[in-house]
């Protein structure tokens, strides 16, 4: 069965600081997708990135990056320079490669809150 | 708008009556997801189609919930005889995704079901 860790649950953070968000998951397939989410207050669920489970370069986009490394089994994903825009509750999430079932397996969510 | 829409974005309904929800995927996307997500949780998969087959179901989805996709295009999630346990935010998401191809899923804003 897949599994998907978010170990934190919230994190505060005051605006221009660094926040890195924690990422652990389980899973028997050796072929997998990852992702991260965000949901702002708002409520819909933002895509941000997908990695599959062969590609371990990690990724920079503008102040996002992250980290994928498959010895630990994690997938953290890290702002540099927060801001207040940043607040929302980040999901990563798990599936299965083969095409066959493609569902997510998503993690408990870490709320963060960029305070000005 | 092109993208995944819901409707409607909020029900309010008394113990015991049927509701039913839409969706409308993204166009071109063969795949469309419905998940669960309680409060302070991450979403749950509930169901997905192939196009209008119903490939997999949860466990979480008793036989007093259904869903359809008639036409391949939108679908319908309906459930009977409400409980105050099925209070949640029902979200679609929709892909286009295959076996040989794998692309992520795009979320809808949800549907918020409020059982009184």
């Amino acid at each position: 069965a897949q599994k998907v860790t978010q170990a934190q649950t919230e994190i505060s953070v005051v605006e221009k600081e660094d926040v890195t968000l924690d990422c652990v998951y389980e899973t028997r397939d050796t072929t997998y997708y990852l992702f991260w989410y965000k949901q702002p207050p708002s409520g819909e669920l933002v895509f941000l990135i997908r990695r599959n489970s062969f590609d371990e370069q990690n990724e920079i986009s503008g102040r996002y990056s992250w980290n994928f490394q498959k010895s630990t089994s994690s997938f953290n994903f890290t702002i540099t320079a927060s801001q207040v825009v940043d607040s929302a509750v980040y999901f990563c999430a798990l599936s299965d490669g083969h095409g066959a079932n493609s569902k997510l397996t998503f993690g408990k969510g870490i709320t963060l809150s960029v305070r000005p | 708008d092109t993208g995944v829409s819901q409707d409607p974005r909020h029900k309010i309904t008394k113990r015991g009556q049927n509701v039913t929800f839409r969706c409308d995927p993204i166009s071109e996307h063969n795949r469309l997801y419905w998940y669960r997500q309680t409060l302070g949780q991450g979403p749950e998969f509930l169901t997905y189609f192939q196009n209008e087959a119903q490939l997999e179901k949860s466990r979480l989805l008793s036989d007093r919930f259904s869903a359809e996709r008639p036409k391949g295009s939108f679908s319908t999630l309906e459930i009977q005889r409400t409980e105050q346990g099925d209070s949640a935010m029902y979200l679609c998401a929709s892909s286009l995704t295959s076996a040989e191809l794998y692309n992520e899923q795009f979320f809808g804003p949800g549907t918020r079901l409020t059982v009184l």
